[in-house]
């Protein structure tokens, strides 16, 4: 089975331009994650989707990223402006539902704010 | 605040020595517990995961971890590495019944000598 699918896998953006990224999980999961990764750090949860609705958008930093799902299949997160403490490591992952089953993790893609 | 602690940041170890990566959670309620790792290059993988029943858990690669309720920990271990278990390894909680949130450690970097 395909993994879950992210692009780009690099990003080098200057301070406030924006930026995007898309994700495509494994067919068929309903739930789709964005964790962001700092450098030494573990991820934290950006946004929750089921579907094509929001589950979770507490640790969304809504004056600057923004995400979506249509047809709540895939997902693209933005960034706009980017501030150098955005750069990180973007993961999408994936799970059939929301019950706590395992979540499949794309490779990422790290973003560099110079 | 929920948390979740990773005892060591960088463990370094010879071929067949033992294994041991301390987690600790603090939550209230009830969780499940999953073990991450991420090789060089990839992306996150599970390890292993505890929901209920034997708190004693098997993962891949002969790694397993234990469950202790009593001291909100989930300990990683593994009798002999190997080089190629060269990788970080993430511990992460979600609280059953409150979505497939994780949260995780900050991570425990493993090197494995030849």
């Amino acid at each position: 089975e395909a993994g879950v699918a992210q692009s780009p896998r690099y990003k080098i953006i200057e301070k406030r331009q924006s930026v995007a990224f898309w994700c495509n999980p494994i067919s068929g999961h309903a739930t789709l994650y964005w964790y962001q990764q700092i450098l030494g750090q573990g991820p934290k949860l950006l946004i929750q989707f089921q579907n094509n609705g929001v589950v979770d958008d507490s640790q969304l930093p809504k004056d600057r990223f923004s995400a979506e799902r249509l047809k709540g299949v895939d997902s693209t997160l933005k960034i706009q402006p980017a501030k150098l403490e955005d750069s990180a490591v973007y993961l999408c992952a994936s799970s059939l539902d929301p019950g706590g089953v395992e979540a499949f993790f794309g490779q990422g893609t790290r973003l560099t704010v110079v | 605040a929920q948390s979740v602690s990773q005892h060591n940041h960088h463990v370094i170890l010879s071929e067949a020595a033992s294994l041991e990566l301390g987690c600790n959670y603090s939550y209230g309620g009830t969780v499940n517990l999953f073990w991450y790792v991420q090789y060089p290059g990839q992306h996150l993988q599970l390890l292993l995961k505890y929901f209920s029943g034997d708190p004693l858990v098997k993962g891949i690669k002969g790694f397993e971890a234990e469950f202790i309720k009593s001291k909100f920990s989930f300990n990683l271990r593994k009798p002999s590495v190997q080089w190629s278990d060269t990788a970080e390894y993430f511990c992460a909680v979600n609280l059953r019944n409150q979505g497939g949130k994780l949260i995780f450690g900050q991570g425990t970097e493993l090197s494995v000598k030849p």
